[in-house]
């Protein structure tokens, strides 16, 4: 068990929705990432924040969008659904200091 | 732009055989390095790093990395593979200049024979 959470753990959803990703980091995390797994692109990473702002970004798409709360969990929303959004999405978090990543179990998304 | 490079993208042995998968890298500056492993169905793990001081790496279930810093690589071995070893092994590198972006490779799925 790395620490980090995700849900929900699978998602089902129909083209043109929209859908909400939940993350919370290990416990006094301040950096939590973001990457999309699928069969055909590999392990792609999406974003970065760090205490709430936007840090880095990577082969995220504008119909894909992320926050960081006060909290500290995070959410990437989806919208506007198609059928090669269907993937595992990943959260990491990372701690100042130490540029380990602790990956969370992931969210598979199927897009019907 | 840094990246890094997987050249195998599928590994098949026997049990027992000797493993090694390469890694590359293109940056200049310092780096750090990991290996993670994704077994079927589950998330990344962490496999080793390496920070600084002695290049050659242990890690845990008996692998190991060795950086070699000329040659911009991190290659990965295993002396002995296991059917359990059966995953996908990917590559990563932080530059220090990067703000903790850390880059991974496309991958390298390994199949082990029992």
């Amino acid at each position: 068990d790395s620490g980090v959470t995700q849900t929900p753990k699978h998602l089902i959803t129909a083209t043109g929705q929209r859908v909400t990703l939940r993350c919370s980091p290990r416990s006094g995390d301040l950096s939590v990432y973001w990457y999309q797994q699928s069969l055909d692109q590999g392990l792609q990473f999406l974003i970065q924040y760090y205490n709430g702002e936007e840090r880095a970004k990577g082969n995220i798409l504008e119909r894909f969008s992320a926050q960081q709360f006060p909290d500290l969990h995070s959410e990437l929303n989806l919208s506007s659904l198609e059928l090669g959004d269907s993937a595992l999405y990943f959260c990491a978090s990372q701690g100042q200091g130490n540029n380990e990543q602790f990956f969370g179990p992931g969210t598979r998304l199927t897009v019907l | 732009a840094q990246s890094v490079s997987q050249h195998n993208h599928h590994v098949i042995l026997s049990e027992a055989a000797s493993l090694e998968l390469g890694c590359n890298y293109s940056y200049g500056g310092t780096v750090n390095l990991f290996w993670y492993v994704q077994y079927p169905g589950q998330h990344l793990q962490l496999l080793l790093k390496y920070f600084s001081g002695d290049p050659l790496v242990k890690g845990i279930k008996g692998f190991e990395a060795e950086f070699i810093k000329s040659k911009f690589s991190f290659n990965l071995r295993k002396p002995s593979v296991q059917w359990s070893d059966t995953a996908e092994y990917f590559c990563a590198v932080n530059a220090y200049s990067s703000a903790s972006k850390i880059i991974f490779g496309s991958g390298t799925r390994l199949s082990i024979r029992p």
